[in-house]
C-alpha cells in the first residue's frame, strides 16, 4: 500500500529565509504527487501537482517542489518566506488501484518576523 | 461564484443525536469525497462518490452515511453521533478528468457532547 509521510508536524523559518518542507511517499509505479495549502479556517486547495515529464514543478505563491525517485521524495521549496506563507501544508500521492489521494499528516508552517 | 458550499459551518451536538452535513457543488464535478480532519491525522476519507447514483467507503466509513441523488448535492449523515465524531468535515470534488485536483469546501465544525 502506498504512503506519504511528511517530516515535522511543525517548521518554523523567519521572513525572507528558505522554506523546505519534506515529503517521502511510498510507491511501486511512478507516482502522481500533490501539495496543497491550507490556511486557517479554510478548505485545502492545490498548491502544485506532479504526474509526468519534468521533475520540478512550479506552484502557486513561489512555491516549486522536485521528484526525486531515487530518493522517493516530493520537498516543497520557497526561496524567501514571506508572512503570508503561514498555513498547514500537505502531501499526497495518488492510489494506484482506485486513484484515491493518500494524504500526509500535514506541516505547519510557521514565520516569524 | 462557483465552488462547494457546506452547511453548517459549526454546529454542537448532543450525543446520540442524528445530524446531516450538506454539501452542494455547482462545477458540474463527478466525483465528490467527504473527508473528517483531526489534528496531527491529517484527511481521512469517510466516504466518497464517482458519480451520481454510486457511492464508496473509504478509510473510515463506521458511524457514517451518504447518498447521492445528483451530481450537485452530496450529503453525509451521522445516525447517532458519538464524541469521537467530534472533527473538522470537509467536502471535495474532483475536476473531472483531472489527476487528483480536489476542490475543497469551506468545512463543517462539529462538536459532539
Amino acid at each position: 500500500a502506498q504512503s506519504v509521510t511528511q517530516l515535522g508536524s511543525h517548521v518554523s523559518v523567519s521572513e525572507g529565509a528558505l522554506v523546505l518542507l519534506r515529503c517521502n511517499y511510498s510507491s511501486s509505479v511512478p507516482p502522481y504527487l500533490f501539495w496543497y495549502v491550507q490556511y486557517p479556517n479554510q478548505g485545502l486547495q492545490l498548491l502544485l501537482k506532479y504526474t509526468t515529464g519534468a521533475t520540478l514543478v512550479k506552484g502557486i505563491n513561489g512555491f516549486e517542489a522536485e521528484f526525486k525517485k531515487s530518493e522517493t521524495s516530493f520537498h516543497l521549496t520557497k526561496p524567501s518566506a514571506h508572512m503570508s506563507d503561514a498555513a498547514e501544508y500537505f502531501c499526497a500521492v495518488r492510489e494506484d488501484s482506485n486513484y484515491q489521494l493518500i494524504w500526509g499528516a500535514g506541516t505547519k508552517l510557521i514565520i516569524k518576523p | 461564484i462557483a465552488g462547494i458550499t457546506q452547511a453548517p459551518t459549526s454546529q454542537i451536538l448532543a450525543a446520540g443525536r442524528r445530524m446531516t452535513l450538506r454539501c452542494t457543488q455547482d462545477m458540474r464535478h463527478n466525483a465528490m469525497y467527504w473527508y473528517r480532519q483531526d489534528l496531527g491525522l491529517g484527511l481521512r476519507l469517510i466516504h466518497y462518490s464517482n458519480t451520481a447514483g454510486t457511492t464508496g467507503k473509504g478509510e473510515v466509513p463506521d458511524g457514517y452515511s451518504v447518498s447521492r441523488a445528483n451530481t450537485d448535492d452530496f450529503p453525509l449523515t451521522l445516525a447517532s453521533a458519538v464524541p469521537s465524531q467530534t472533527s473538522v468535515y470537509f467536502c471535495a470534488s474532483k475536476i473531472n478528468g483531472a489527476a487528483g485536483e480536489l476542490f475543497f469546501g469551506e468545512g463543517s465544525r462539529l462538536t459532539v457532547l
